[in-house]
């Protein structure tokens, strides 16, 4: 099976402007994940979709930040404006049941300068 | 909330070395508990899994078991090589959320 698609692989950007990610998941996974993995550590949780539905944003810097599932299959997130801090890799992962595991996209690597 | 503990590195072994990579977690429930790999440049992959107590999860060599008593998933393998060069993440889901440790460098050298 193809795996998760994501897009661009690197993006670099001056502080303030907009950028935006896209996201393929397997076919037919309903639940997909945005994570933002910085340099060192490991990945957070930024949105959890379920179809179309968001199931939780709690960790998502919503002032700047914003994600859609449109028709509950691909994604995009959106930095708007961005910062410094924002650099970092920008994982998506879909999953069609928890207990089998979950399947990871390359990442994006947004460096803000 | 839930959480992940690893043991800190950078962990550098020499290659046919015996490695462990110590995790602990924190949860509410009964979580099921995984370890992935980051090579360089490349995308999380899952390396193994065990969704209940005492189950021993394994893959290229690498065995986990699940222990509830001391609520750990310590990575182990035998024999490493120079390929396994990588960081290696232990996570935990306990409902719909994949919560990771700090992950841990490990570097074999030849």
């Amino acid at each position: 099976e193809a795996g998760v698609a994501q897009s661009p692989r690197y993006k670099i950007i001056e502080k303030r402007q907009s950028v935006a990610f896209w996201c393929n998941p397997i076919s037919g996974h309903a639940t997909l994940y945005w994570y933002q993995q910085i340099l060192g550590q490991g990945p957070k949780l930024l949105i959890q979709f379920q179809n179309n539905g968001v199931v939780d944003d709690s960790q998502l810097p919503k002032d700047r930040f914003s994600a859609e599932r449109l028709k509950g299959v691909d994604s995009t997130l959106k930095i708007q404006p961005a910062k410094l801090e924002d650099s970092a890799v920008y994982l998506c992962a879909s999953s069609s049941n928890r207990v089998i595991g979950y399947t990871f996209g390359s990442g994006t690597r947004l460096t803000v300068v | 909330g839930d959480s992940v503990t690893q043991m800190e590195g950078p962990v550098t072994l020499s290659e046919e070395a015996f490695l462990t990579i110590n995790c602990t977690y924190t949860a509410t429930g009964y979580p099921s508990l995984f370890w992935y790999v980051q090579y360089p440049g490349e995308g999380l992959q899952l390396l193994l899994k065990a969704t209940k107590a005492d189950d021993k999860g394994s893959n290229k060599g690498f065995e986990a078991t699940y222990r509830k008593e001391t609520t750990s998933f310590h990575l182990e393998k035998g024999s490493v090589q120079v390929s396994d060069s990588a960081v290696y993440f232990c996570a935990l889901t306990s409902g719909s959320r994949l919560t990771f440790g700090e992950g841990t460098q490990l570097t074999v050298n030849p």
